[in-house]
């Protein structure tokens, strides 16, 4: 059965602290991983996505990694504007996004 | 260019009711895919339609409907609603079916 898991559920960051979000996952025939953000009361925004184990993708202060296992989300130097909640969703490849519960994360100015 | 739209973008109805949620992709994608997000879970695949044609069914049930027109807009069809259908219903579009852009959503609540 396919499974992901994020943690941790909640994280509370000073601005500038550096730290890393993980994304377990159980998913037969991977094709791909996708992380996106998600502000309250609105839709997920894209970030990056990772098909392969090793390939790593980066977008200002974020850097995306991927293992055959686990995801790492890294945030350098975070600044409050960076406070939402990250999802990482498996594609098992059976045309939907297998969602995790995600991470929220709070920088602190 | 225009994202991902859905309207109404709040609803309120009550148990028994039957409700229609909407979607316009992004220009030139061709595949609709619909999710239901229920408060602090990630968000959870209804359906996903490509070129007209259902692609991707989630484990919900048969209450549930939709369909995509020649236009690739969409319509989410929810009948005999029931307190725990109450979320945010997200649809996302893709060129195929991959690399999806989220709308806004629709916050439904049942009452």
């Amino acid at each position: 059965e396919d499974q992901v898991t994020q943690s941790p559920e909640a994280l509370r960051l000073q601005e500038g602290e550096s730290s890393s979000l993980n994304c377990s996952y159980t998913v037969s025939g991977l094709r791909g991983l996708f992380w996106y953000r998600q502000d309250p009361g609105k839709g997920p925004e894209f970030l990056f996505t990772l098909y392969s184990a090793g390939e790593e993708k980066e977008k200002e202060r974020l850097k995306a990694t991927l293992t055959k296992k686990e995801s790492f989300l890294h945030i350098t130097a975070p600044k409050p504007e960076d406070s939402a909640t990250y999802l990482c969703a498996p594609d098992p490849g059976a045309n939907n996004l297998f969602f995790g519960t995600g991470t929220r994360l709070t920088v602190i100015p | 260019d225009a994202g991902v739209t859905q309207s109404p973008t709040h609803l309120i109805k009550t148990r028994g009711q039957h409700v229609t949620l909407r979607c316009s992709p992004i220009s030139g994608h061709k595949s609709v895919s619909w999710y239901q997000q229920v408060l602090g879970q990630g968000p959870q695949f209804i359906f996903q339609y490509y070129e007209k044609e259902e692609r991707g069914r989630g484990n919900f049930p048969d209450r549930f409907s939709a369909r995509q027109f020649p236009n690739y807009s969409s319509e989410l069809n929810v009948n005999a609603l029931l307190l725990g259908d109450s979320a945010l219903y997200l649809c996302a579009s893709s060129l195929d079916v991959y690399e999806q852009y989220f709308g806004p959503g629709t916050r439904l609540t049942v009452t």
